[in-house]
Formats: C-alpha cells, sequence, structure tokens
C-alpha cells in the first residue's frame, strides 16, 4: 500500500528530553511537510521541505528541528527549547515537479500525539 | 493569522438531512480545497476548486466559490453517520503551495 507512515502514535517526552518523530512516504513525493495541531485549532505549519537536503522554516519553527537526508524520510525533532510541545503532529506530501494543480494537494499521515510527563 | 476561517464552528444533523458549512478567506486564491478528519487521524482532500470555477460536484459532495465575496461553501447532502468530522478549507494565500487552513467545522450526524 502506498502512503505516509508516522511513529510512534503516541510518545510522550520528558522535561529536558528531545524527541524524534518519524515520517516516511512511499509516494515518491518530493515536498513534505510538518504541522501541528491543538485542540479545536487549524494546522499550523511548522517546516517544509520541497528537495532532498533542503527545508524551510514554516510560521512556528522554534524549538524544533528536521532533516531530509532521503527523499522518502522527513524526520522533526522536538527539542527541549519547545516549552509546550503536547500537541498532535501530522506530516503531510505532496508530488513536486508535476502539474501545479496536483502540487496543491496534500495527503496526509495518521500523526502522533506528543505528550509531556 | 488564519488564512480560512470555517462557520460555524459546530454543526449538528440528523442522519438524512443537509450539512452546509462555510469558509471565508482574506487574500486572493488560485484555487481553495476541502479537507476532512476523523477524530484523532490525519486530513483526508475532499475536493478542489479553482478560482475560475463557480461550482464543482464530487458524489454527495457540493462546493461553490465567490471571489468576489473571498467565501467557499461545502455541501453534503443526505448526510450518513459516518460523514461526522471535522471540515477544513484550504488556501495556499502565497502561492507557493504551503497552504493555509482554517480551525475547522465539526459535523455531527446523529444516527
Amino acid at each position: 500500500d502506498g502512503g505516509i507512515t508516522q511513529s510512534p502514535k503516541y510518545l510522550f517526552r520528558k522535561e529536558g528530553q528531545n524527541v524524534t518523530l518519524s515520517c516516511e512516504q512511499n509516494l515518491n513525493h518530493d515536498a513534505m511537510y510538518w504541522y501541528r495541531q491543538d485542540p479545536g485549532q487549524g494546522l499550523r505549519l511548522i517546516y517544509y521541505s520541497q528537495i532532498v537536503n533542503d527545508f524551510q522554516k514554516g510560521d512556528i519553527a522554534e524549538g524544533y528541528s528536521v532533516s531530509r537526508e532521503k527523499k522518502e524520510s522527513f524526520p522533526l525533532t522536538v527539542t527541549s527549547a519547545q516549552k509546550n510541545p503536547t500537541a498532535f503532529y501530522l506530516c503531510a506530501s505532496t508530488p513536486w515537479g508535476m502539474d501545479s494543480l496536483a502540487k496543491n494537494i496534500q495527503y496526509f499521515g495518521a500523526g502522533t500525539r506528543l505528550s509531556v510527563l | 493569522s488564519q488564512q480560512g476561517e470555517e462557520d460555524p464552528q459546530a454543526l449538528s444533523i440528523q442522519e438524512g438531512e443537509n450539512a452546509t458549512m462555510n469558509c471565508s478567506y482574506k487574500t486572493s486564491i488560485n484555487n481553495l480545497q476541502w479537507y476532512r478528519q476523523n477524530s484523532g487521524r490525519g486530513l483526508v482532500h475532499l475536493i478542489l476548486i479553482r478560482s475560475n470555477e463557480r461550482e464543482k460536484h464530487s458524489g454527495r459532495l457540493r462546493v461553490t466559490l465567490d471571489t468576489s465575496k473571498k467565501s467557499s461553501s461545502l455541501l453534503i447532502t443526505a448526510s450518513r453517520a459516518a460523514d461526522t468530522a471535522s471540515y477544513f478549507c484550504a488556501t495556499d494565500p502565497s502561492r507557493n503551495y504551503k497552504l493555509t487552513f482554517g480551525k475547522g467545522t465539526l459535523l455531527t450526524v446523529n444516527p
């Protein structure tokens, strides 16, 4: 099955700890995104990457870091500098290099729920 | 600030009724999308309407777009309990394939 896999489904972070959320896709998509969703809220963009070895900050990048060493993978690290990390984190991807409409449609993983111990 | 804002925030209807939710946005757009999110899950793309289109259909979904009023509506006809979910509109105000999502409408369809 083609799709986006996020792991783990649930994650707990201790004070001062960095944690890494995994996002893997086998859709051969070029662009990948990380969003944060708080209860009753919309999605806010953390980081995005349109090509391997390149990524840009979104609206709320402080306290987060990413890497894009492989096309299939875009892990997100929530660092100890993020003081309020409890949220639902969503990874998405889109094809790139195709027609402009296709590049607008995002495909999402099932999410990782992060809580603080 | 949010580009898209859905209205109402929550909507509760009976199975078989139609559900209408609205989205308003602030800047000009190339297109507008609607996504659905079941509780605790990722978003699923439903439909995309271009700025030069006024109406689009997909199964029981009907989307309208009024660029003069900067608004869109999503109509779900003959709703089912399985339609219970949050519905988000999304736009690309910067025209660089970075979507901006509204806060969503929580639709509850009672059997």
